[in-house]
């Protein structure tokens, strides 16, 4: 029930491309979905975070898609740059989960010139 | 730079020793969070405090002792730890609202710690 299932584990994109990762949830009680962007030696940073009462969320190049019905929400990176190349992880919580996030697995993304 | 200040940045310490980890914010969070993370791994709670009062423990080990002196600071201490306890050793931190997540979880840049 607490699970967060992400894929994939790993992605190579293009400079310009789009980078898509996937995540999946089963409790239907979380209400807050964040990713975090953590690159080598440091710790995780909050890039975008969604709540179910919207079904899309753009900040610049960074979109988070929310299907509530299917649990299931994305991230999309437009025009990825090598900059971009870190570990993302999605994230379930808020008044479903208790005073803490479930994360995902993560996905490796490196985005080549 | 990270609002939440983690130190050492780096620990090595033979498993008969005894050392501790310290985390301080100044965001005014009354929650406060102590993470590991092994490489290519996702973050993996271990203790919750909320207001100063330890809220979860995620069934983790006696020799990781957890303290919340104020509500700025945090410790981990260690003691007689093993080779597998070698990781990164996160804290963070976040507001609450009836003890529920509402907001960003802000995360130091963690503590590498080595257990020979």
């Amino acid at each position: 029930q607490q699970q967060v299932k992400q894929s994939p584990q790993s992605l190579i994109v293009q400079k310009g491309g789009i980078s898509i990762i996937n995540c999946a949830y089963e409790n239907t009680a979380f209400d807050y979905f964040p990713w975090y962007q953590q690159f080598p030696g440091k710790g995780p940073a909050l890039l975008i975070a969604i709540r179910p009462d919207v079904s899309e969320k753009k900040e610049g190049r960074f979109t988070i898609s929310f299907n509530k019905s299917a649990k299931q929400f994305s991230l999309h990176i437009m025009d990825s740059q090598p900059g971009d190349s870190a570990t993302y992880f999605c994230a379930a919580g808020g008044t479903g989960g208790g005073n803490k996030l479930t994360f995902g697995t993560g996905t490796q993304l490196k985005v080549e010139l | 730079d990270t609002e939440v200040t983690q130190t050492p940045k780096h620990l090595v310490m033979g498993m008969t020793n005894k050392k501790s980890l310290k985390c301080e914010q100044h965001m005014g969070h009354r929650a406060m969070y102590w993470y590991k993370q092994k490489a290519k791994k996702p973050p993996e709670l271990m203790f919750v405090y909320s207001y100063e009062k330890l809220s979860i423990n995620e069934s983790v080990p006696s020799r990781f002792s957890p303290e919340c002196p104020n509500s700025s600071l945090l410790n981990l201490h260690l003691h007689a730890l093993q080779p597998e306890d070698s990781a990164l050793y996160l804290c963070a931190s976040s507001q609450e609202k009836r003890r529920a997540l509402t907001g960003e979880l802000f995360f130091g840049e963690g503590s590498r710690l080595t257990v020979l």
